[in-house]
């Protein structure tokens, strides 16, 4: 079957750092994304990953193992906008572009 | 500017009535989709369409329907069958998948529907 797991809750502090790890077991990979999203508004892109390493973009990185299945995403010196949930998804194989996305993690960034 | 425009913004059905919600995007992309979300949950495909006239089922398209008669225009109708209507949709669309871009989805501002 399809499987995203991801952190439900996190919890940092201003200007700290903050990892979210994300674990999939899907039955094709063909890339994964982190979106973010604030309460009542639309996921905005922020990454992503096909092969394996980091990729830095700004204050936001992301990680890729597909051995593994899991990816992380770090934040760097947090601020207090910061706060939104975070999703993961996957693109599956084949032709087509459908995501499977991950339950998504509500991070707290508190002063 | 190109974009993704969801109308309503926000819905109040009565049980037993149908709802169509609106999506149109101007940014030239084939496949369009449309997501549900739920407190707690992902988000849940519900239909999806590649190409115009073609449309697919996604993982809980039961009790919805959609056409795709143009590129721009990917409407959603939330039928009396769909047991608990009550959510979050969103609508997205994405470019082909090719070197040149990773194929991301660019959502809506999404459509909040309430059945009372």
């Amino acid at each position: 079957g399809q499987n995203i797991d991801q952190p439900t809750e996190m919890t940092a502090t201003e200007g700290a750092i903050v990892q979210i790890n994300c674990t999939y077991q899907t039955s094709g990979f063909n890339g994964l994304f982190w979106y973010q999203q604030h309460a009542g508004e639309a996921p905005t892109f922020l990454s992503y990953n096909v092969l394996d390493g980091l990729e830095e973009k700004g204050r936001f990185s992301s990680f890729l193992s597909r051995s593994k299945g899991y990816s992380y995403l770090l934040l760097k010196e947090l601020q207090m906008k910061d706060s939104a949930s975070y999703l993961c998804a996957v693109r599956d194989g084949g032709a087509t572009n459908k995501l499977i996305f991950g339950t998504g993690t509500l991070l707290a960034v508190q002063p | 500017d190109g974009g993704i425009t969801q109308s309503p913004k926000y819905l109040f059905r009565k049980e037993g009535q149908n709802v169509t919600l609106s999506c149109e995007q101007n940014l030239n992309h084939d496949a369009m989709y449309w997501y549900r979300q739920d407190p707690g949950q992902g988000l849940r495909l519900i239909y999806y369409s590649q190409i115009v006239n073609d449309f697919q089922k996604g993982d809980i398209a039961e009790g919805y329907s959609v056409s795709r008669e143009k590129k721009e225009s990917f409407p959603l109708t939330v039928t009396s069958a769909q047991k608990n209507p009550t959510a979050f949709y969103l609508c997205a669309s994405s470019p082909e998948l090719g070197r040149a871009n990773t194929g991301e989805l660019f959502f809506g501002e999404g459509s909040r529907l309430t059945v009372l």
